[in-house]
């Protein structure tokens, strides 16, 4: 267990909704990160947090937006879903980036129909 | 182009035996990381190599980094079953964010 909790575990939805997908970091961190999982793109990096600041972004489509709330929290909002945003979301948080590893959290899995 | 290439893709090996997996990326990083994932699971961090020269150790896995070579190795020793899973490596090319590579799906026959 790395302490960084993500909830739903799943999520199946429809083509054209809008879904959050909630992340807690590990107790003290202050960095939050989201990657997306899938078979075609493998593990990519979508948006980084610090400290309620966005601080990098990667290659996150404009319908989706995140944010870090001041408990540290962060939301992933992923709107107008198509087919091909079926994949796995994985939050992650680390103390330091500088000088120690990123913990990932358990992820949510996300089915578009 | 910020890239991280890992090879093999795909490993079949039997228990006993020992093997290495390559990753190699496009850029100067001084941050290179291991992280296996079971099927359905999440990523567990495995090592994090911090600077050239760099050799870690656990158990059966070992890491090493050689920055002017741009490639980080993760060697399995006495392969056994449990360390059956898919390997990633990823690299901090200097902006906290990790590019990863394909993944390595190592699978141990008895």
């Amino acid at each position: 267990d790395s302490g960084v909790t993500q909830t739903p575990k799943h999520l199946i939805t429809a083509t054209g909704q809008r879904v959050t997908l909630r992340c807690s970091p590990r107790s003290g961190d202050l960095s939050v990160y989201w990657y997306q999982q899938s078979l075609d793109q493998g593990l990519q990096f979508l948006i980084q947090y610090y400290n309620g600041e966005e601080r990098a972004k990667g290659n996150i489509l404009e319908r989706f937006s995140a944010q870090q709330f001041p408990d540290l929290h962060s939301e992933l909002n992923l709107s107008s879903l198509e087919l091909g945003d079926s994949a796995l979301y994985f939050c992650a948080s680390s103390r330091d980036p500088r000088r120690e590893t990123q913990y990932f959290g358990p992820g949510t899995r996300l089915l578009v129909l | 182009e910020l890239k991280v290439e890992q090879n093999p893709l795909f490993l079949s090996m039997q228990e006993g035996k020992n093997y290495t997996i390559y990753c190699n990326y496009s850029t100067t990083s001084d941050r290179l990381y291991w992280y296996r994932q079971d099927p359905g699971k999440s990523l567990e961090s495995l090592f994090v190599l911090l600077s050239n020269g760099a050799v870690k150790q656990e158990g059966r896995l070992m890491a090493s980094l050689d920055t002017k070579a741009r490639l980080s190795t993760l060697h399995i020793t006495a392969a056994v079953h449990d360390l059956s899973a898919t390997y990633f490596c990823a690299a901090d090319f200097g902006n906290e964010k990790l590019t990863f590579g394909t993944g390595t799906r190592l699978t141990i026959i008895p």
